[in-house]
């Protein structure tokens, strides 16, 4: 079975705080994305990552940034948390090839920033 | 662009049939997922269609015709937990855009 896994479930921070999300799976999965949920908006994608070292930006890129050193390991960035961050953010990976499509999820984060 | 529609919320009674659809127009498409979320927990992967016609896996089954742009998901013999979320996406070029998700609630 696929397992994803994210760093915290819950989690409270400060405005201009710099918040760390950490998503690890292993599967060797070579795409990793991050979506946050926001009632009435759904998921929307942030940034994903294709390999090690390298990144795109999704639909809502503004206030984020990503690190991917490792394969199995894509980190989500605030640098400086705003109110309106607040939210569930969840991680997902697929493989590579055709036939790997399935985006498997991690348990989600959900942070308040107060 | 992109732009995926379904219903907002539905209800049904256990052991009933419900079929959510979904509506899409898109700029690329690959195939059509279904995921099912509980409240506070991560979507999981019911259903995948990537060609035309009804997909069948025990009590759900999911329909897609890409020259309409639609596809459904049919659930069978409603049980209570299957109160939850149910996510359309379409997987485009290299990325997967979601609708906002329907909300079925399931009563005795």
């Amino acid at each position: 079975d696929v397992k994803v896994t994210q760093s915290s479930r819950y989690l409270v921070k400060r405005t201009g705080e710099k918040v760390f999300l950490e998503c690890v799976q292993d599967m060797d999965h070579e795409n990793m994305f991050w979506y946050r949920q926001d009632p009435g908006l759904g998921l929307r994608l942030i940034y994903f990552s294709y390999d090690v070292k390298m990144k795109e930006k999704g639909d809502i890129p503004e206030g984020y940034s990503v690190s991917r050193e490792k394969k199995e390991r894509f980190s989500l960035i605030l640098e400086s948390a705003s109110t309106n961050q607040t939210s569930m953010y969840l991680c997902a990976s697929t493989g590579p090839h055709p036939g790997q499509e399935t985006q498997y999820f991690g348990p989600g984060t959900r942070l308040l920033v107060l | 662009g992109q732009n995926i529609d379904q219903p907002t919320e539905m209800t049904a009674t256990e052991g009933a049939i419900v079929q959510i659809n979904c509506t899409y127009q898109t700029s690329g498409f690959n195939g059509l997922f279904w995921y099912q979320q509980h409240a506070g927990e991560a979507p999981t992967f019911l259903s995948y269609n990537v060609l035309d016609g009804l997909e069948e896996k025990g009590r759900f089954s999911s329909f897609l015709s890409r020259s309409k742009g639609y596809s459904y998901l049919l659930l069978k013999e409603l049980q209570m937990k299957d109160s939850a979320s149910y996510l359309c996406a379409v997987s485009g070029y290299s990325t997967l855009t979601f609708g906002k998700g329907t909300m079925l609630l399931v009563s005795p």
